[in-house]
């Protein structure tokens, strides 16, 4: 699977919005773009995923590059509860075949730390 | 929707003991369940990848014969860590998708402590 580069840590001020970078180079035309979070000590949380089209959920929105080098995850209005270590992560599809379909790897994120 | 349950949520045990945690998919039916570790300050590691009705696919380096996974139904996967130790002590998560291309839905975890 293609490895994903993010910063260590970014801050964010209540109510303004989250803007996190993924670097993916290496992305294949088969892998998804996941973007997952963790609050401390608790299992990480399914926030958006896309392949090459922009998506948006109730939580965030994903937008990739057209040449599906990079990604931005946007919180739009930041709360202190979006607090965490956000992953982005690349994973195969389905129709790629193989064993590693399905996994996915977890990179080190980004500490996302938003303030009042 | 997509609610994984795992329970316990801590466990602290005296090593040499056998240790069950389970991972159940509330609202929908898990044909893939996975369980990972998690040491303090650092990132999730794959342990094994479970299929209803089928053997556990380990990943390199883990032990199969230590980290026991039964998946005997399509909502309940099980992982046993047998005469553990004080260096099993970790943060235990497994996670659920309903099909080959969904997202997994994580539980929240088991803390084991082994003394």
């Amino acid at each position: 699977d293609a490895k994903t580069t993010q910063p260590t840590s970014m801050d964010c001020a209540e109510g303004r919005a989250a803007n996190l970078p993924c670097n993916h180079s290496t992305i294949s035309g088969n892998e998804y773009v996941y973007w997952y979070r963790q609050i401390h000590s608790q299992g990480p949380q399914y926030i958006i995923h896309g392949l090459k089209n922009n998506e948006t959920n109730e939580m965030a929105s994903l937008i990739i590059t057209e040449d599906r080098k990079s990604s931005t995850l946007i919180l739009p209005h930041a709360t202190l509860r979006d607090t965490a270590v956000y992953y982005c992560i690349v994973r195969r599809g389905r129709w790629a075949g193989g064993t590693s379909y399905g996994k996915l790897t977890f990179g080190q994120g980004t500490i996302l730390t938003v303030h009042p | 929707g997509a609610v994984v349950s795992q329970h316990p949520s801590w466990v602290i045990c005296k090593s040499g003991t056998s240790v069950k945690i389970e991972c159940r998919s509330l609202d929908f039916q898990a044909t893939t369940m996975f369980w990972y570790r998690q040491f303090p300050k650092q990132s999730l590691m794959l342990m094994a990848t479970s299929n209803e009705g089928s053997k556990a696919t380990y990943e390199q380096g883990v032990e199969k014969d230590k980290f026991l996974i039964n998946h005997a139904s399509l909502t309940l996967s099980t992982l046993t860590v047998t005469s553990a130790h004080p260096e099993d002590s970790s943060f235990y998560i497994c996670s659920a998708k309903q099909g080959a291309d969904q997202p997994q839905h994580f539980g929240d975890g088991t803390r084991l402590s082994i003394l």
